[in-house]
This record gives C-alpha cells, structure tokens and sequence, in this order.
C-alpha cells in the first residue's frame, strides 16, 4: 500500500526486554521522523534522520536507538524498555523540499 | 526551550456554526508554522500552513491568521461539520527539522 505505515499497532512488553517498532513508506521521502505522544504533552521528537545513514537526536532520544539503512524504513528499537517508555508512537516522513511530514497511524506500545 | 501552547483545551461549537482555535506561540524567530488535525486512533493529518511573511492563508473552510505582534496562531474552520471533529494542533518551526507541538485543542461538534 502506497504511504506511511507502521507496525505493530500495539504491543505489549515487559520492562527490560527490547523492542522494535517499524516504520515503512513508500514516498522515497529523504527525512523521516519518531514522535511520542503522551497525554498533556505535544509530540515529542525522538529521533530523526536527513537520508539513509545519517540520523540525528530529537528532544527526547534517552532510550531509543535508530538506524537507516534504506531509504524507506526507519525502526526504532527500544534497547531495555521501561515503564515511562509507555506511549503511543508516531513515525512521519518529508520530501526534502517541503517542511509538511505525513505521520503514520502510530504504534500504542504499553511497558509492564 | 521554546514552547507551542493553546488557549482552549476543549472547544464545542453547534454544527454550522464557525469555530475558532486558538495558539500561542513564544519563539519570535519562527518562520513556519502548521495546523494538524488527529482523529480518535490515527496521525496528525496537515491541514494548513503560514509562513512569518504572511498574515492570513486561506484553504478549503479553513483559514489560519498569524499575529506576530502577540505571537499567536488561530484557525478558523467555517460551517463547522461532525467529521471535523478531533483534536488540533499547532507546530512552530523552531530548526530547519524540529517542531514543537503543541497539546491540543479538542473539538466537539454537536448535531
């Protein structure tokens, strides 16, 4: 399917295990970019990244680890995940000239 | 750092009737902002953008006004309908790649 998805939409683990959350589209977009949302807070950035291989800190990076490899995905793994780490998670993606991002449908990851 | 924040974090307008959103924004050196729309379970969606050079651009009933003066944002949405509502948001551009986001506005829209 044409656009931006993102997998799991939900997902449950436990405190201390890794977990990865995908992020996939189909624009050839150069920038793409991870969010969470919380309630009473705006989305933060994570992380983002300008083009395969090249990634960035956001506002909150503490915990997450990015890679991108090719140009259309952008996973984020959460290496030891802990309760605050409890959220709903957006990808988005931009062309290069544009400042407009898409977003995905999100992922609602719950720690336990 | 910087901030995004709204005046209204629930807003109910009859439908028909003209709603009004509001933001505040604080970085005077912002160029760029836009408005999203999220409904129940999905992402933002864009509706409409402003750049600092302009006071006013005008989309498909919606229309964003920006006063720099005061550094605050509104959206307008005209014949307000059921399928508008979601929650809103505003983002400042603060860097060539970083918004700030503000929390939402929620918009109910009652038959």
């Amino acid at each position: 399917d044409a656009g931006i998805t993102q997998s799991p939409r939900y997902k449950i683990t436990e405190t201390g295990r890794q977990v990865t959350l995908m992020c996939h589209q189909t624009w050839s977009h150069s920038y793409m970019f991870w969010y969470r949302q919380d309630l009473g807070h705006g989305l933060r950035l994570i992380y983002y990244s300008a083009a395969a291989d090249i990634t960035d800190k956001g506002e909150v990076p503490d915990g997450y680890v990015v890679s991108r490899s090719k140009t259309e995905n952008f996973p984020l793994t959460l290496e030891s995940a802990t309760r605050s780490q409890t959220s709903v998670y957006f990808c988005a993606s931009r062309d290069r000239d544009l400042y407009e991002q898409y977003f995905g449908p999100g992922t609602r990851l719950t720690v336990t | 750092g910087e901030s995004v924040g709204l005046h209204l974090p629930t807003l109910s307008v009859q439908e028909g009737d003209n709603s009004i959103i509001n933001c505040a924004y604080s970085n005077s050196a912002s160029d760029y902002f836009i408005w999203y729309k999220q409904e129940s379970g999905k992402g933002p969606q864009f509706i409409i953008d402003i750049r600092s050079n302009m006071d006013k651009r005008q989309g498909q009933r919606v229309t964003v006004l920006l006063n720099k003066t005061v550094k605050h944002l509104s959206l307008q949405i005209a014949a307000t309908q059921p399928g508008d509502s979601a929650v809103y948001f505003c983002a400042e551009l603060y860097n060539f790649n970083k918004f700030y986001f503000g929390s939402g506005t929620k918009l109910n829209v009652k038959p």
